[in-house]
């Protein structure tokens, strides 16, 4: 399968700041990809889809200017979280799907913590 | 929007038992099913799936049934190992939302 891979794997830091996530595709490249966010014992729940070049779509309930992504290029896609909360702690996790497929492969996830 | 259920919450199994892992589905426009494995703290990893015009695939120990009058498709897994052990996915691809909902999990707990 595809070869996600996501950065850092674990962050901490301080209420009201920001933190960036990265998510690269390493062997092919990805017209569309997901982030979602799993929280202990839960389900994955999507968060956003973004395509190369155009805005990301966001799922009902998610704060497009609180999770702010960027998909630049067709190996990378960023998630910043902006002004986190202890609410925001949760497993961020990517994957990508490539165009006229199915199949989605997901990186390996970031546990963010905010304190 | 897609709605998906999945049954049991929790499984415990015995060594060599079979496993089955029940997903429900409400949009009859939806046409892939993947199931995914999750360990703790790690990635959901694709162990198999089916599209809506087939009923029925298999991978050696593991398959996936699909009936697609009710809506309805089931993860087996034969000769249980404790390997086997995890968080299993369903998910539901629907070509309208373009996205894939997941189902709630299942627990598998596979005891010597």
């Amino acid at each position: 399968g595809a070869v996600v891979s996501q950065h850092p794997s674990r962050v901490i830091c301080k209420s009201g700041t920001s933190v960036k996530i990265e998510c690269r595709s390493l062997d092919f490249q990805a017209t569309t990809m997901f982030w979602y966010r799993q929280f202990p014992k839960q389900s994955l729940m999507l968060m956003a889809t973004s395509n190369e070049g155009s805005k990301a779509t966001y799922e009902q309930g998610v704060e497009k200017d609180k999770f702010l992504i960027n998909h630049a290029s067709l190996t990378l896609s960023t998630l910043t979280v902006t002004s986190a909360h202890p609410e925001d702690s949760s497993f961020y996790i990517c994957s990508e799907r490539t165009s006229g497929t199915d199949t989605q492969y997901f990186g390996p996830g970031t546990r963010l913590t905010v304190l | 929007g897609e709605n998906v259920e999945q049954h049991p919450s929790t499984l415990s199994v015995q060594e060599g038992d079979s496993a089955v892992i029940k997903c429900t589905y409400s949009d009859s426009a939806s046409n892939y099913f993947p199931w995914y494995k999750q360990e703790l703290g790690k990635r959901p990893q694709l162990i198999i799936d089916i599209r809506s015009n087939v009923g029925e695939k298999k991978d050696q120990r593991i398959a996936v049934t699909l009936n697609k009058t009710a809506k309805h498709f089931s993860l087996h897994i034969t000769e249980t190992q404790p390997e086997d052990s995890a968080v299993y996915f369903c998910a539901v691809w629907t070509g309208g939302g373009n996205k894939l909902t997941f189902g709630t999990g299942t627990q598998l707990k596979v005891e010597l």
